[in-house]
């Protein structure tokens, strides 16, 4: 099966622009769950989607918004970009039911550089 | 206080050493606990997962979990150079993970 895909892999913006990133699940996955990763925070969620539904959300502002198509696949939308944005997006997918949700398996990642 | 607190080391060892990872939390609600590997510029990638208390063991990783203590642990046996990364530990319940902030294990040859 292929692992979690994620596009694009190095992303280089300016500050005020938007972005958006997109992920692709492992076959089967109904849940996709977007994190935050910088050295000094750690990895920090920012949301997840099952069945084109946002399920949970973390604690980051209305800059940062996803979706959720039917075929699973998700995007991840950043708008007027700051320089604290600049970080690893990782993306991660599960099955979503009760059974095997806590089988997380995790993209590569995009790394976002805002300037 | 964050859910799952982890000490961000580095922890550098020699080659063959037997390595004690720890993780700490807060919510009793957990049901499920996590291992993932991050190397350097790469996503996590997940290690092991064990359920309420108790032991798993793959080959050289052993996972364990006591729940009266609040301890997760991650024991990696005649530990290798490839072993170097950083180790981040997780609670989940209901959907939603709680990550430590990981750990850099360095394996010196």
């Amino acid at each position: 099966k292929a692992g979690v895909t994620q596009t694009p892999r190095y992303l280089i913006k300016t500050r005020g622009q938007q972005v958006t990133l997109s992920c692709s699940p492992i076959s089967g996955h109904r849940s996709v769950s977007w994190y935050q990763q910088t050295p000094g925070q750690g990895l920090q969620f920012l949301f997840e989607y099952f069945s084109e539904t946002q399920r949970n959300k973390g604690n980051f502002p209305g800059r940062f918004s996803g979706r959720q198509f039917s075929n699973s696949r998700s995007e991840m939308n950043v708008s007027t970009l700051e320089l604290g944005d600049s970080a690893l997006y990782l993306c991660a997918s599960s099955q979503g039911r009760l059974a095997g949700s806590y089988e997380q398996y995790f993209g590569p990642g995009t790394r976002l550089t805002v300037t | 206080q964050k859910e799952v607190e982890q000490d961000p080391g580095p922890l550098s060892v020699p080659e063959g050493a037997i390595v004690s990872l720890n993780c700490t939390y807060s919510n009793s609600a957990f049901q499920y606990f996590m291992w993932y590997r991050q190397y350097s510029r790469k996503g996590p990638e997940l290690l092991m997962y064990t359920y309420s208390s108790g032991n798993k063991e793959d080959g050289r990783f052993t996972a364990q979990v006591d729940k009266s203590s609040k301890y997760i642990s991650l024991f990696i046996r005649d530990s290798q150079p490839s072993d170097s990364a950083t180790y981040l530990c997780a609670g989940y319940n209901f959907n939603k993970f709680y990550f430590g902030s990981g750990t850099k294990l360095n394996v010196k040859p």
